[in-house]
């Protein structure tokens, strides 16, 4: 059973901290990495996608992804109260079929 | 910015009536999925479609669900005979798959509530 797991929180940071969230997951050959943004009662938002070992940064995001240790982050700077919400991580265990397995996600409190 | 819509937002049934939910992706797209999400669980895949066909599905996705591409534009979800553990909600997602990149963009949503 291919997994993604993810600390479900609450993460409280106050405004303006780094909020940093991780997420594991179980199949090896995985090789396309999601993070959404899921506001209660609504559908996810991409926020960043990440195909290759290291960093990618958009705005006051970074993911980082390490295949090593099949460990995938996102850091979210300047953390404001809108960012509160519920994070998904997503994984494509396999890109032939692009179907993508969620985590429980994990939910950041952001405090003014 | 182009946006996968969803119709309709909110739909109740009877148990053992038979569903339909529709979506329109993204007009350039070439892959379609539909997801759900019980109330306080984790998104979970159904099916794949692409070229007017299931390119996967998971468990979940039994004889009683199926998914239709009628037109250009639409893509619909059909549950058969629904059941109580139907009720959730159900997303359509869309992406680009022709460009190497499987980012998939999600509508906002169809609520199902079987009673």
């Amino acid at each position: 059973q291919k997994e993604v797991e993810q600390n479900s929180g609450p993460l409280s940071v106050p405004e303006g901290a780094i909020a940093s969230l991780n997420c594991t997951y179980s199949d090896r050959g995985s090789q396309s990495f999601f993070w959404y943004r899921q506001y209660s009662g609504k559908s996810p938002e991409l926020i960043m996608s990440i195909y290759s070992n290291g960093d990618k940064e958009d705005g006051r995001f970074t993911a980082q992804l390490n295949k090593a240790s099949q460990y995938v982050s996102l850091l979210i700077r300047d953390s404001q109260p809108s960012d509160s919400a519920t994070y998904l991580c997503a994984v494509n265990p396999n890109r032939l079929f692009q179907k993508l397995v969620f985590g429980t996600g994990t939910r950041l409190l952001v405090s003014p | 910015e182009p946006e996968v819509t969803q119709t309709p937002s909110h739909q109740v049934t009877q148990m053992g009536q038979e569903v339909i939910l529709r979506c329109v992706p993204i007009s350039n797209h070439l892959y379609f999925y539909w997801y759900r999400q019980i109330l306080g669980q984790k998104v979970e895949f159904l099916v794949s479609f692409y070229n007017n066909e299931i390119s996967e599905k998971s468990e979940i996705f039994d004889d009683q669900f199926s998914v239709e591409r009628p037109d250009g534009s639409n893509f619909t979800l059909k549950i058969r005979s629904t059941k109580l553990e139907d009720s959730a909600m159900y997303f359509c997602a869309s992406s680009d798959g022709d460009r190497g990149v499987d980012e998939q963009f999600f509508g906002p949503g169809t609520r199902l509530t079987v009673l």
